[in-house]
């Protein structure tokens, strides 16, 4: 069945770029979604992508797509402590007909 | 400004006791959504109504029950056949349908003991 996985667990610095991957199975996605949650909080739609598109740019975030490798990445530019967070992607099912969530990534953003 | 409310933040129960956790949006989405997240872990979906007066189970159901008399609304009962009721409930809405974004409420966090 369709699938969307991630990448548990990322550190880095303060100030340097963090990159967050997930993979999807289903090809006939048409929107791929970015969602962060902070601790003890919901989830946060961050942003989005449309399959027709490679790369998706807001202010620190970039979000880019490769649809032949199924692989969608966030792009945190000068991460900062605030960003710790577990981000989630989604990514709709065209068998289930619902959107499927990654496990998540946290981030961890060390001083 | 409109939003989804979960109600109350934290919940506290006893073994044995069903108890049922609030859920409304004022966002005149159609469809909504009852997630649960343990530690460490990703969602995993309880719930869903695509519309009024209709829902279906998601990829873990037993020991919850759900309606959806309101478009508004879509109460969660834990009852006590569920055997561990602990963990971090989630509402979601959206727009239509169950592939488009969906908007996600504060949360409750539950604690059966």
């Amino acid at each position: 069945g369709e699938d969307v996985e991630q990448s548990l667990f990322l550190s880095v610095r303060e100030g340097d770029s963090s990159v967050i991957n997930c993979t999807y199975t289903d090809s006939s996605s048409t929107y791929l979604y970015w969602y962060k949650q902070e601790p003890g909080a919901g989830l946060q739609l961050l942003t989005y992508i449309f399959s027709n598109m490679d790369m998706k740019q807001d202010q620190r975030l970039t979000v880019l797509l490769n649809k032949k490798d199924k692989h969608l990445s966030l792009r945190i530019a000068d991460t900062q402590t605030g960003d710790s967070a577990i981000y989630f992607c989604a990514a709709p099912s065209s068998n289930t007909g619902k959107l499927i969530f990654g496990q998540g990534t946290t981030l961890q953003v060390k001083p | 400004d409109g939003g989804i409310t979960q109600s109350p933040k934290y919940l506290f129960r006893k073994e044995g006791q069903n108890v049922t956790l609030s859920c409304e949006q004022n966002l005149n989405h159609d469809a909504m959504y009852w997630y649960r997240q343990d530690p460490g872990q990703g969602l995993r979906l309880i719930y869903y109504s695509q519309i009024v007066n209709d829902f279906q189970k998601g990829d873990i159901a037993e020991g919850y029950s759900v309606s959806r008399e309101k478009k508004e609304s879509f109460p969660l009962t834990v009852t006590s056949a569920q055997k561990n009721p602990t963990a971090f409930y989630l509402c979601a809405s959206s727009i239509e349908g169950t592939v488009y974004e969906q908007y996600f409420g504060p949360g409750t966090r539950l604690t059966v003991t």
